[in-house]
């Protein structure tokens, strides 16, 4: 089985602190993302990578990067957190594939929490 | 661009009703439709897929969807929901090109009581 696994469930961090959310995959996947959910809003993608070193912005990218160094590990960082960055962030992975299109599996999450 | 919409915030029923989970997306190109369900403190997982063929699809748990190219609908039915079914479910919509980026709609919770 694909197994994502993102380095912390809950994380709770202070106003101008730089967070790394760390995330691998065991599947040598291509692709990788990083999404945020908060409620009512849906699942928004903030970065995503189909290669090493090679990134793009997805729909809201402010305030955040991104570093994928290896192929199984891809990292989100907030240069400095700020409280409108509090909600949950899922990591997920996909083949690239022929057709372009294949499933994304995700990992469990973790929900941040900036005072 | 691309967007989905799922009208349904909420849906309470009955445990061994049938429920359906509405989904509409907008897209100017052929589209793949997904369903993904999210259990309580836990990451997304692939219900079911639709990328061409049959439009009556098939997924795990006794789900399936149904394709309406005219309605730009694809919704989700189960003919009898368990306790077991509450969740979050997501619908989400992807073109060829884009390396499987997916846009996801806002999400439907079921809420299944005794």
């Amino acid at each position: 089985d694909v197994k994502v696994t993102q380095s912390s469930r809950y994380l709770v961090k202070r106003t101008g602190e730089k967070v790394f959310l760390e995330c691998v995959q065991d599947m040598d996947h291509e692709n990788m993302f990083w999404y945020r959910q908060d409620p009512g809003l849906g699942l928004r993608l903030i970065y995503f990578s189909y290669d090493v070193k090679m990134k793009e912005k997805g729909d809201i990218p402010e305030g955040y990067s991104v570093s994928r160094e290896k192929k199984e590990r891809f990292s989100l960082i907030l240069e400095s957190a700020s409280t409108n960055q509090t909600s949950m962030y899922l990591c997920a992975s996909s083949l690239l594939g022929t057709s372009g299109i294949n499933e994304q599996f995700f990992g469990p999450g973790t929900r941040l929490t900036v005072l | 661009a691309q967007s989905v919409t799922q009208l349904d915030s909420q849906v309470p029923v009955f445990e061994e009703a049938p429920v359906e989970l509405r989904c509409n997306y907008s897209s100017s190109v052929s589209v793949y439709l997904f369903w993904y369900v999210q259990y309580p403190n836990q990451g997304l997982q692939l219900l079911l897929k639709y990328l061409s063929g049959s439009t009556l699809v098939k997924g795990i748990n006794g789900f399936e969807a149904e394709f309406n190219k005219s309605q730009t609908s694809f919704h989700l039915r189960k003919p009898s929901v368990h306790i077991s079914d509450t969740a979050e479910y997501f619908c989400a919509v992807s073109n060829t090109g884009t390396a499987s980026k997916l846009t996801f709609g806002t999400g439907t919770r079921l809420q299944v009581t005794l």
